[in-house]
């Protein structure tokens, strides 16, 4: 079966604040995506990044860059520099191909604080 | 390029009423799928289609539960005899199928349940 654990509640950090969110996951699968979505107040799920297992390469986009670690099943989202706007609860997700369903984790809260 | 739509946003419904809510995928996306949502919990998945056939349907999917894409564009999800149990924000979400595409959420449909 396959899991995602994001064990960070809730995060308040001040603006300018440096934040990184936490996700664990669990699959027997060699082959699997991990994915990064933004849920502000609205309710939409906007998608931030998508990784396949067999690409460890971390990224950066702008202020936000992923550390993918297969050795420890982790794909943790850091936020540079963080901003109010950035307020919204994040999840992360697994899945078995690009668009079979996706597996969420039960999100982080992040508040930013001016 | 539109995104994926949902409708109603909110509906408030007495106990054993039935509902039902429309999803339009992104134009040319041949995957659909519909997820559940509660407070404070990541989303959990129902059911997805292919085109018009529904590939999988999750166990949370109870015999009140239906959905349909009859002709592989909009879907609709319908609720009988709703209980208070089923208030939720119900997701959708559309991919184009192919290994390495995205899941493309909408702004979700808010049932509550009196």
């Amino acid at each position: 079966a396959q899991k995602v654990t994001q064990a960070q509640t809730e995060i308040s950090v001040v603006e300018k604040e440096d934040v990184t969110l936490d996700c664990v996951y669990e699959t027997r699968d060699t082959t699997y995506y991990l994915f990064w979505y933004k849920q502000p107040p609205s309710g939409e799920l906007v998608f931030l990044i998508r990784r396949n297992s067999f690409d460890e390469q971390n990224e950066i986009s702008g202020r936000y860059s992923w550390n993918f670690q297969k050795s420890t099943s982790s794909f943790n989202f850091t936020i540079t520099a963080s901003q109010v706007v950035d307020s919204a609860v994040y999840f992360c997700a697994l899945s078995r191909s690009g668009n079979t369903p996706l597996v969420f984790g039960k999100g982080t809260r992040l508040s930013v604080i001016a | 390029d539109t995104g994926v739509s949902q409708d109603p946003r909110h509906k408030i419904t007495k106990r054993g009423q039935n509902v039902t809510f429309r999803c339009d995928p992104i134009s040319e996306h041949n995957r659909l799928y519909w997820y559940r949502q509660t407070l404070g919990q990541g989303p959990e998945f129902l059911t997805y289609f292919q085109n018009e056939a529904q590939l999988e349907k999750s166990r949370l999917l109870s015999d009140r539960f239906s959905a349909e894409r009859p002709k592989g564009s909009f879907s609709t999800l319908e609720i009988q005899r709703t209980e208070q149990g089923d208030s939720a924000m119900y997701l959708c979400a559309s991919s184009f199928l192919d290994s390495g595409n995205t899941i493309y959420f909408g702004e979700g449909s808010w049932l509550t349940v009196v």
